[in-house]
């Protein structure tokens, strides 16, 4: 089946610095990815839509310039926590959606970021 | 935008026993999927069963089966023979199959299965 991997799986970083976090679809071409943030024991969040080749979606409250999002090719898309503070510590998500599969999203295995 | 609900943030159950777990929604489109997710600790988000609104059946995957009641919009999942494996967070969701594809989730409930 479809797999998505995300890297890394956690990362811990100091306020102010800047962490990348990839998602990447192994066995298939994602023409659209997802990013969710999750706080602890809450639901999952969009945060924005990536489409290869074109610029984000960022839902309303999403900040852009603070989280970056490049889709540059079918198999991958980056998220990028610019200046990160403490309150940006969660867990990111990312889906990518096969669209020859079935129904065709696939989660990614999430990132726990830390910021301190 | 639609909204899922999940009116039970924890749950239990004896091992071996079935259990129900409600989630009602909201939308005014007459075409969607409807989805339970299962994330356990590890956090990675496992399709445990999809529904798709057109069809009046409810959809099964062995122990895990659906009530589907569109009118209602209320799309409960039961665990049946209920085993250990099964705590984990359990979301319910919802996704358009018209507009920007993304998912709506509810805000989970917790599951504990006791031995």
């Amino acid at each position: 089946g479809a797999v998505v991997s995300q890297h890394p799986s956690w990362v811990i970083c100091k306020s102010g610095t800047s962490v990348k976090i990839e998602c990447r679809s192994l066995d298939f071409q994602a023409t659209t990815m997802f990013w969710y943030r999750q706080f602890p024991k809450q639901s999952l969040m969009l945060m924005a839509t990536s489409n290869e080749g074109s610029k984000a979606t960022y839902e309303q409250g999403v900040e852009k310039d603070k989280f970056l999002i490049n889709h540059a090719s079918l198999t991958l898309s980056t998220l990028t926590v610019t200046s990160a503070h403490p309150e940006d510590s969660s867990f990111y998500i990312c889906s990518a959606r096969d669209p020859l599969g079935d129904y065709g999203y696939t989660f990614g295995s999430g990132t726990r970021l830390t910021v301190v | 935008a639609q909204t899922v609900t999940q009116s039970q943030p924890e749950m239990s159950v004896q091992e071996a026993e079935t259990v129900t777990l409600s989630c009602t929604y909201d939308t005014s489109e007459s075409d969607y999927y409807l989805f339970w997710y299962k994330q356990p600790p590890s956090r990675q988000m496992i399709l445990v069963i999809r529904q798709e609104a057109y069809k009046q059946q409810n959809a099964t995957e062995n122990r895990f089966s659906v009530n589907f009641q569109k009118a209602a919009k209320s799309f409960s999942l039961k665990i049946s023979d209920s085993q250990l494996g099964d705590a984990a967070m359990y979301f319910c969701a919802y996704r358009s199959s018209n507009t920007g594809n993304q998912f709506y989730f509810g805000t989970g409930t917790s599951l504990t299965v006791i031995p």
